[in-house]
């Protein structure tokens, strides 16, 4: 089993949407890690979280520790949003991430 | 603001052959960790350096070898190419680990192409 399980896999969604994404993760963690990799392979840093939430701009991050589960919020979705969204923690001492799947999202104008 | 960079970005070699790759991580970061994503891939941890000692080391073949260097830059070497390390190879560096923070910030990756 992975230690580390997205959903969707695939996610299409009209412009406008609100788009949820999903990580479920079985092992103790003490931050976690959304990352956004668009076509052509770069990798962004989105968030990072070990609490409650964060925010920035269009994108919302949550966390519940004791549940094992993360959720990555997009209001107002945009063609440009348009990537594979993987959710990601440490999973070595020196930090190094252990990946999920990722969730492939297009969204349609 | 300065970002994490690798090069070449894009490198094809036929089997048997050598290959380097070079990361430069955001100035005072301290740790670099590679990755590597085949196609359709997640990617897999690497190998890990701190302060220019090795940190952690995952599913790295042994035809592989890294280092840090005193400018904290990093070089993963390849030797013996199979067709199967075709792959994009990511490096990403973090802050000072008296930050305690391991929020990785990500190259744009080096695209390797076996032939």
């Amino acid at each position: 089993k992975n230690e580390v399980e997205q959903s969707p896999q695939n996610l299409t969604a009209q412009e406008g949407e609100f788009i949820t994404i999903n990580c479920s993760y079985s092992v103790g963690i003490s931050a976690l890690h959304w990352l956004q990799q668009h076509p052509g392979g770069g990798i962004v840093s989105l968030f990072m979280l070990s609490s409650g939430k964060k925010k920035h701009g269009r994108l919302i991050a949550t966390i519940n520790i004791q549940e094992k589960h993360s959720s990555l919020h997009i209001t107002a979705s945009h063609p440009r949003d348009s990537a594979v969204y993987i959710c990601a923690f440490g999973g070595g001492s020196q930090g190094n991430l252990i990946f999920g799947k990722g969730t492939k999202l297009s969204v349609k104008p | 603001a300065a970002g994490v960079i690798q090069s070449p970005r894009h490198l094809i070699k036929e089997k048997r052959e050598t290959a380097t790759l070079k990361c430069y991580p955001i100035p005072r970061h301290d740790t670099v960790y590679w990755y590597q994503q085949g196609p359709g891939q997640d990617p897999q941890f690497l190998i890990s350096f701190y302060e220019k000692m090795q940190s952690d080391k995952g599913s790295i073949p042994d035809r592989f070898s890294a280092q840090q260097f005193s400018d904290y830059h990093s070089e993963l070497n390849m030797s013996s190419l199979e067709l199967g390390d075709s792959a994009l190879y990511f490096c990403a560096s973090s802050q000072p680990k008296k930050t305690v923070s391991y929020e990785q910030y990500f190259g744009p990756g080096t695209r390797l192409t076996v032939t």
